[in-house]
């Protein structure tokens, strides 16, 4: 039974460059929310997807971008990138949009290297 | 929006010993309240998640209290183990039909000296 799957699981990227990160949600989750996390840091809310809908978007510039596909897997887009925004990034899949119960499984996450 | 404090933000106990680690949020709307282990190289994993609708929650080695009033929730190891070596989160959020935003603190690293 498969968990949550990210991919790739690192990446070096160089400044001013476009990177994609993808999440596949544990079969059956409709929901997926991204988190970065920065070293040393906790993660930080970037995005949360539910039924192919944004729900809920944190304090990120409009260079982060994501959607979700109908069979509920996600992707993260981010634009011109920043040294700033090295740092793991999480996916996390839950079964329903809320906390109704139910609990976030997050992926092992992304390593994103900006030099 | 919501702010979380986490304190200690390292904290060195002998094992065998007890280890406490606290929390503050800032948003009175906030009703869920999961603590999170992250060993190093690995994902967040929940380990035990408390609601306002309680004020205490236990398993096996593991506990939570919140106070409401003060707006603060703890997280309680006994016994601890050296596998229990770790950074800790505490995160808070408000439990809505299409909200997953969790909200988180800035973490502890907990070191168990054997």
């Amino acid at each position: 039974d498969a968990g949550v799957t990210q991919s790739p699981t690192h990446l070096i990227k160089t400044r001013g460059q476009q990177v994609t990160l993808r999440c596949s949600p544990i079969s059956g989750h409709k929901s997926v929310s991204w988190y970065q996390q920065v070293l040393g840091q906790g993660p930080q809310f970037i995005f949360q997807y539910y039924e192919k809908e944004e729900r809920g978007r944190g304090n990120f510039p409009d260079r982060f971008s994501a959607r979700q596909f109908p069979n509920y897997s996600s992707e993260l887009n981010v634009n011109a990138l920043l040294l700033g925004d090295s740092a793991l990034y999480l996916c996390a899949s839950s079964l329903a949009g809320g906390l109704m119960n139910t609990e976030a499984f997050f992926g092992q996450g992304t390593r994103l290297t900006v030099v | 929006g919501e702010n979380v404090e986490q304190h200690p933000s390292t904290l060195s106990v002998q094992e065998g010993d007890s280890a406490v680690i606290k929390c503050t949020y800032s948003d009175s709307a906030s009703n869920y309240f999961p603590w999170y282990k992250q060993e190093l190289g690995k994902r967040p994993q929940l380990i035990i998640d408390i609601r306002s609708n309680v004020g205490e929650k236990k398993d096996q080695r593991i506990a939570v209290t919140l106070n409401k009033t003060a707006k603060h929730f703890s997280l309680h190891i006994t016994e601890t183990q050296p596998e229990d070596s770790a950074v800790y989160f505490c995160a808070a959020t408000t439990n809505g039909d299409s909200n997953y935003q969790l909200i988180w603190g800035a973490g502890t690293k907990l070191i168990i000296k054997p």
